[in-house]
C-alpha cells in the first residue's frame, strides 16, 4: 500500500535554530502535500499545503517566513522551522494526496526546542 | 467557520463492549467526512471515508454513519478489543481531495481487558 514517510521522527534543537523535517510519499507521486501541527491534546491544524514546483499556500495565522515550505519533486516536501523557539516545539504531521482523493498521513515529527 | 466537536472526549470500557463515538460539524456543505485512528505519538490510520451523498460505510467491526443534514457521524465499533485503544479522530472535507481537512478535537479510547 501507499506509505508516506517522515523524518526525522523526532528532533531536539536549541531555540534560535532551524530544523528541516521531510515529507516523502514512498510509492506514488504526489503533486500536493499539506503539513499540520498538533499541541498535546488538541486537534490537528492545518499549516498549509504544499503545492510541487509552486509556492505553498498558507492558512491564515500560519507565518510563511518562519515555516518554510518547499516542495521540490513529486516525491518530498520540506518543512523548515526558522528561529525555532520553545512555543514551536509541537508534533508536526503531513500527508500526501495519491491520484484522485486518497490521502495518506506520514507518522509524524517530535519537535522539542529548548 | 467549520468547527468539528467529538464527544466522549475520552472513553474506557470492559473488551468485549459495543461502543458509539460521535462527531458532530457546524457546517453541513461537506465533500466527505472521514474517521481516523491514531496511536499515541503516531501517524494517522484512515478508518472509514464517507462521501456526502452515503450514510454509513462498514469495515469489520466498525460502522461509520453520517446525516449531514443534522451535522452529525457516528462511529461504532462492535465487540471491543484492548488493541482498539486509541484516539478517533473525525475530519470533515469542505472542498473536496482533502484540500481542507478540519479534524475534530479527538475522543481517546481506552479498552481494559
Amino acid at each position: 500500500g501507499a506509505v508516506v514517510s517522515q523524518h526525522p521522527s523526532w528532533v531536539i534543537c536549541k531555540s534560535g535554530t532551524s530544523v528541516k523535517i521531510e515529507c516523502r510519499s514512498l510509492d506514488f507521486q504526489a503533486t500536493t502535500m499539506f503539513w499540520y501541527r498538533q499541541f498535546p491534546k488538541q486537534s490537528l491544524m492545518l499549516m498549509a499545503t504544499s503545492n510541487e514546483g509552486s509556492k505553498a499556500t498558507y492558512e491564515q495565522g500560519v507565518e510563511k517566513d518562519k515555516f518554510l515550505i518547499n516542495h521540490a519533486s513529486l516525491t518530498l516536501s520540506t518543512l523548515t522551522v526558522t528561529s525555532a523557539h520553545p512555543e514551536d516545539s509541537s508534533f508536526y504531521i503531513c500527508s500526501a494526496r495519491k491520484s484522485g482523493n486518497t490521502i495518506y498521513f506520514g507518522e509524524g515529527s517530535w519537535l522539542t526546542v529548548v | 467557520k467549520q468547527e468539528v466537536t467529538q464527544i466522549p472526549a475520552a472513553l474506557s470500557v470492559p473488551e468485549g463492549e459495543n461502543l458509539v463515538l460521535n462527531c458532530s460539524f457546524t457546517d453541513s456543505a461537506i465533500y466527505n467526512l472521514q474517521w481516523f485512528r491514531q496511536d499515541p505519538g503516531k501517524g494517522l490510520t484512515s478508518l472509514l471515508l464517507i462521501q456526502s451523498s452515503q450514510r454509513e460505510q462498514t469495515s469489520g467491526r466498525l460502522n461509520a454513519s453520517l446525516d449531514k443534514s443534522s451535522g452529525r457521524s457516528t462511529l461504532y465499533i462492535a465487540a471491543s478489543q484492548p488493541g482498539d485503544s486509541a484516539t478517533y479522530l473525525c475530519a470533515v472535507d469542505l472542498t473536496g481531495g482533502g484540500n481542507k481537512l478540519t479534524f475534530g478535537t479527538g475522543t481517546q479510547l481506552k479498552v481494559e481487558l
